[in-house]
């Protein structure tokens, strides 16, 4: 049983399109999490959200934006694709709300290449 | 503005030795630290933590130390084994602070 899962597992598309990446997590987890890994192999954290409360890294571009259509799943929606949106994304949880103070789960991760 | 640093971007053990991984971070709000343990093609997952109470976390092979004056933490794993190449990332956070991710340290260990 994967307790974190992405997909799809790799994407490659073109500049200007509209993506998504779907994330579920089955650990009955309260707080989920994007993160993205640039070229460079920081990993960096882009959202914080649980059923009350979004918080955005404010240097992540408005083009992207959480999803979450229950407790269970995170999707990440990128409009208007750009060169540098190339990165892995890892999706993760934890059971509560507080990002440090609990261990996140991550899921595979998703290698995005924008062409 | 990176505020966890690992300023070793790889190290290569021989097996049965110990393994020293260094971290250092900048934020003195920080007051808990983490590492994770990444093979390639899968996500990090979490190996062992330490908060700022303690200066010493072990876990079998796995302690960590944290020396607060000098705003540095060290991952030991003794003894090495191969299954231990991976990367491995240190991260800090602290009360309205996000996970802070460093870049990662490659281990290689070798038979």
């Amino acid at each position: 049983d994967t307790a974190v899962s992405q997909t799809p597992k790799y994407l490659v598309t073109q500049m200007g399109n509209d993506k998504s990446i779907k994330c579920e997590q089955n650990l009955g987890h309260d707080t989920m999490y994007w993160y993205k890994q640039d070229s460079k192999k920081f990993l960096k954290i882009m959202f914080s959200y649980n059923n009350k409360e979004l918080i955005i890294n404010e240097t992540v571009p408005n083009r992207f934006s959480p999803k979450s259509p229950d407790k269970a799943h995170l999707n990440l929606h990128i409009n208007s694709l750009e060169l540098g949106d190339s990165a892995v994304y890892f999706c993760a949880s934890s059971q509560v709300r507080l990002a440090g103070t609990d261990t996140q789960y991550f899921g595979p991760g998703t290698r995005l290449t924008v062409l | 503005d990176q505020q966890v640093k690992q300023n070793s971007p790889s190290l290569s053990v021989q097996e049965g030795r110990i393994s020293i991984l260094n971290c250092d971070y900048t934020n003195s709000m920080f007051d808990y630290f983490l590492w994770y343990k990444k093979y390639p093609a899968e996500g990090p997952t979490f190996l062992i933590s330490i908060s700022s109470i303690k200066d010493k976390n072990e876990d079998g092979r796995f302690t960590v130390f944290l020396n607060k004056s000098a705003k540095h933490l060290s991952l030991h794993i003794v003894p090495s084994q191969p299954g231990d190449s991976a990367v491995y990332f240190c991260a800090a956070s602290g009360a309205g602070y996000m996970l802070n991710f460093g870049g990662g340290t490659m281990l290689m260990v070798k038979p």
